[in-house]
């Protein structure tokens, strides 16, 4: 498959916990976002990548948010101090831009449940 | 702020009928338009963009900016057309805002 891979797919953790989620993108794609999706809602923008440069961030990612593309090819959100409400799956998506958008790829998801 | 609104949770037609899932959306400027589809079990995908006009898996979407929307309509349904349905907008920033979906259900 050589979609946008995510991993874990799953993952429980105790409330406290940190976690780290990392993507892998379509390899020639340049831009990398993140998204969250709580039952029975859309997804929702987290923060997004340009190369290696995370150009915006929602005011849905807390201090207890951070990801970083260091290289500008993989991804990695990390949750500090997981809360209940943290539980959604994590969606990670990739297109090309080149000054005119491409359509967005998604992963299948990272499900995370906070107990 | 973008939202998107689509009116309808849960939507339920026999084969052969027409469908029309509904989507409006509130931006001042001029957003893009996208419906992406998630089969069952299966990840998030583009089904159409409202600047490509074309129809994909007979599939249609016409961006009406008076009435700020931007309904999918399907002639005739068929029952692999059952799955969850987004209505997105992009405007004034590179993020995707996704509407709450609305789960399409063809029944034999």
């Amino acid at each position: 498959d050589t979609g946008v891979s995510q991993d874990p797919r799953h993952k429980i953790t105790k409330r406290g916990q940190n976690v780290t989620f990392r993507c892998d993108p379509i390899s020639e794609h340049n831009r990398l976002y993140w998204y969250r999706q709580t039952l029975g809602q859309g997804p929702e923008f987290l923060t997004y990548f340009q190369n290696e440069a995370q150009l915006e961030k929602s005011r849905l990612l807390s201090d207890r948010f951070s990801a970083e593309r260091p290289k500008g090819s993989f991804s990695t959100l990390e949750i500090q101090r997981t809360e209940q409400g943290d539980s959604a799956m994590y969606l990670c998506a990739s297109s090309l831009y080149w000054g005119q958008h491409t359509e967005a790829f998604f992963g299948q998801g990272t499900r995370l449940t906070v107990v | 702020a973008q939202r998107v609104t689509q009116p309808e949770k849960l939507l339920s037609v026999f084969k052969g009928a027409p469908v029309e899932l509904k989507c409006n959306y509130s931006y001042s400027g001029s957003p893009e338009l996208f419906w992406y589809v998630q089969y069952s079990r299966q990840r998030l995908q583009l089904l159409l963009r409202h600047i490509s006009r074309e129809s994909i898996k007979g599939f249609t979407a016409d961006l009406n900016k008076g009435e700020t929307s931007f309904h999918l309509k399907k002639p005739f349904a068929q029952e692999e057309d059952s799955a969850m349905y987004y209505c997105a907008s992009r405007g004034g920033s590179e993020k995707l805002v996704f509407g709450k979906g609305t789960k399409l259900t063809v029944n034999p």
